[in-house]
């Protein structure tokens, strides 16, 4: 089946500082990923809609100047969130929607980002 | 706007016993519907998915949802539920093409 990866799986950053997070799709060429947000027992909550060659669409409430995405290539998404703060601490989550299936998106495992 | 439902925040059961959980969506159109499990520490694993078809779709570990159009629901259903199954569940729904919207999840502690 159809795998998505990130990376890193875990990263503990100083208040301040930016955190790049990967997410690549490992068999397949995906258009469109999806970054999501997971609270400790809580929902994902969608940040972002992210497009290979264009700019990404994000969701009301969601800061696009602290939380950059760049879809440089058919595999490869990056979410980079800016100068840090101890609120941002989170479970981040991609997810990749296979160019030849519209209606379902394969999820990576997570970055879990603690801010220090 | 799509929305989901889940009413039931926490559901605790014995072993073997019959599990049903909620989910409503709100949506006037064809919608795509799924079911997400994630066990403690894992990451999210799709269950089951409907997107046409026969109402009721099996998925993995014995699972089974029933898509019902007049009541927008799509419960999740197991018949006999093991310790194994303790998890997070998340019911899910997207429209043509679009995101993927998800429910605020319901906790499953099983009693050995």
């Amino acid at each position: 089946g159809a795998v998505v990866s990130q990376h890193p799986s875990r990263v503990i950053c100083k208040s301040g500082t930016s955190v790049k997070i990967e997410c690549r799709s490992l068999d397949f060429q995906a258009t469109t990923m999806f970054w999501y947000r997971q609270f400790p027992k809580q929902s994902l909550m969608l940040m972002a809609t992210s497009n290979e060659g264009s700019k990404a669409t994000y969701e009301q409430g969601v800061e696009k100047d602290k939380f950059l995405i760049n879809h440089a290539s058919l595999t490869l998404s990056t979410l980079t969130v800016t100068s840090a703060h101890p609120e941002d601490s989170s479970f981040y989550i991609c997810s990749a929607r296979e160019d030849r299936d519209f209606y379902e998106q394969y999820f990576g495992p997570g970055t879990r980002l603690t801010v220090t | 706007a799509q929305s989901v439902s889940q009413h039931n925040h926490h559901v605790i059961l014995s072993e073997a016993a019959s599990l049903e959980l909620g989910c409503n969506y709100s949506y006037g159109g064809t919608v795509n519907l799924f079911w997400y499990v994630q066990y403690p520490g894992q990451h999210l694993q799709l269950l089951l998915k409907y997107f046409s078809g026969d109402p009721l779709v099996k998925g993995i570990k014995g699972f089974e949802a029933e898509f019902i159009k007049s009541k927008f629901s799509f419960n999740l259903r197991k018949p006999s539920v093991q310790w194994s199954d303790t998890a997070e569940y998340f019911c899910a729904v997207n429209a043509w093409a679009s995101k993927i919207i998800f429910g605020s999840g319901t906790r499953l502690s099983i009693r050995p």
